[in-house]
């Protein structure tokens, strides 16, 4: 099956500065890539996603990139801001019967300080 | 538009009793999910619903767990008799297309 491994587990920084998070994957046959937030109490919520025919995305203050050949993808949040704070996870998904079946990574909690 | 909605939020029951938990997927939405997620880990899938059929559900601990979705629309788990290994965030997801799934708030088990 597909193992996702992501880092950092915790990340500190500085309202302003930029953040990256890294996640490598197993599952060559592994298609669609989501990055989710998940605040405390809350559900993950779909925050960028990329699907493997493309190398690079962007929207606004996050961008995701996807290196297939080293299996491996990253998040990247500029200017951040204390409203970021929260646990990221990645996943990999493989296609299963129809749908995308996600294997998520154990999460980075990101702090950002003001 | 209502997200997923799932209730309850928090439940704390003793070992070896009973326990359901019920999601109400966003309108329209097909294919349903249930992962269970771990303090400090991702969530992991245990069960997935097209439509009233279940068609992966290779991850459910069939002894214990059983899920069902009547009509196609609401779905429950329950876990039968419960472990203090079940302890855990148990959150339903719905999607509409092959690719974006919306999750619930969760309900948060605790067995004691």
């Amino acid at each position: 099956g597909e193992n996702v491994e992501q880092h950092p587990s915790t990340l500190s920084v500085q309202e302003g500065d930029s953040a990256v998070i890294k996640c490598t994957y197993s599952d060559s046959a592994s298609n669609y890539f989501p990055w989710y937030k998940q605040e405390l109490g809350k559900g993950p919520q779909l925050i960028i996603d990329i699907r493997s025919n493309v190398g690079e995305k962007k929207d606004q203050r996050i961008a995701v990139t996807l290196n297939k050949t080293a299996k491996h993808f990253s998040l990247h949040i500029t200017e951040t801001q204390p409203e970021d704070s929260a646990v990221y996870y990645c996943a990999a998904c493989g296609a299963a019967g129809g749908s995308y079946i996600p294997t998520f990574g154990r999460g980075t909690s990101l702090i950002v300080h003001p | 538009e209502a997200g997923v909605v799932q209730s309850p939020r928090y439940k704390i029951i003793e070992k070896k009793q009973p326990v359901a938990f019920w999601c109400n997927p966003i309108s329209g939405h097909n294919t349903l999910y249930w992962y269970r997620q771990n303090l400090g880990q991702g969530p992991e899938l245990l069960i997935r619903y097209e439509n009233e059929e279940a068609v992966d559900d290779s991850q459910l601990p069939k002894d214990r767990f059983s899920a069902e979705r009547l009509k196609g629309v609401d779905s429950t788990l329950k876990i039968q008799p419960a472990e203090l290994g079940d302890s855990a965030v148990y959150l339903c997801a719905s999607s509409l297309d092959r690719y974006e799934q919306y999750f619930g708030p969760g309900t948060r088990l605790t067995v004691t």
